[in-house]
């Protein structure tokens, strides 16, 4: 079945720096969204992706699904204290209406 | 605005007790799913449904079972509970097909003694 694999758990980043984190599939998917979890809360929708090759951008933050669909990256320029949380990332799979998580990347910022 | 709830925040149920626990969205969502929640592991689909009195199994669907009668409410129901289903347990809905978002509710913290 579908797998979805997050990379890195943890990003430990000073504030100011810049970091990615990727999301990779074990099958094509139909789109990709990326949600975000605050400390406490419940997972928040960022974006969604649908089309190869696109790249959407939010303020600071860059998104990128891969050409074959089976990839996405999430690059977050300039880190500030309010990015703090567990990004995840999540697939559709082509042929199903099935939403499966990563595990997360949980960033935290030292000031 | 998208309203999923869920029935209670936290829960403490003994082994072995049957735990229902309830999820409403009010938007007219078709789709909705089930997901656990443990550290290091992400959210990890139970089972979910794309439309009434339709089911499918997720990635970990042992030891559970649901149930979507109506359209707005879909229940998680765990048989037997066990001290390994201590868990975050989060609803979600969406509204159709592939390309839209999933709304969550606040989640029910379940531990079984």
């Amino acid at each position: 079945g579908q797998q979805v694999m997050q990379i890195p758990q943890y990003q430990h980043v000073q504030e100011g720096e810049d970091f990615t984190t990727y999301c990779n599939s074990s099958t094509t998917l139909s789109n990709i969204q990326w949600y975000k979890q605050r400390p406490g809360g419940h997972p928040v929708f960022l974006i969604q992706l649908v089309k190869s090759g696109e790249v959407k951008k939010q303020k600071r933050l860059t998104f990128q699904f891969g050409e074959a669909k089976k990839n996405s990256s999430l690059h977050i320029t300039a880190t500030q204290t309010t990015d703090v949380g567990t990004y995840f990332c999540a697939g559709v799979g082509s042929n199903d209406y099935k939403l499966s998580f990563g595990a997360g990347t949980t960033v935290t910022v030292r000031a | 605005d998208v309203k999923v709830t869920q029935s209670s925040r936290y829960l403490v149920k003994r082994t072995g007790e049957k735990v229902f626990l309830e999820c409403v969205q009010d938007m007219d969502h078709e789709n909705m799913f089930w997901y656990r929640q443990d550290p290091g592991l992400g959210l990890r689909l139970i089972y979910f449904s794309y439309d009434v009195k339709m089911k499918e199994k997720g990635d970990i669907p042992e030891g559970y079972s649901v149930s979507r009668e109506k359209k707005e409410r879909f229940s998680l129901i765990l048989e037997s509970a066990s001290t390994n289903q201590t868990s975050m347990y989060l609803c979600a809905s969406s509204l159709s097909s592939h390309t839209t978002e999933a709304f969550f509710g606040q989640g029910t913290r379940l531990t079984v003694v």
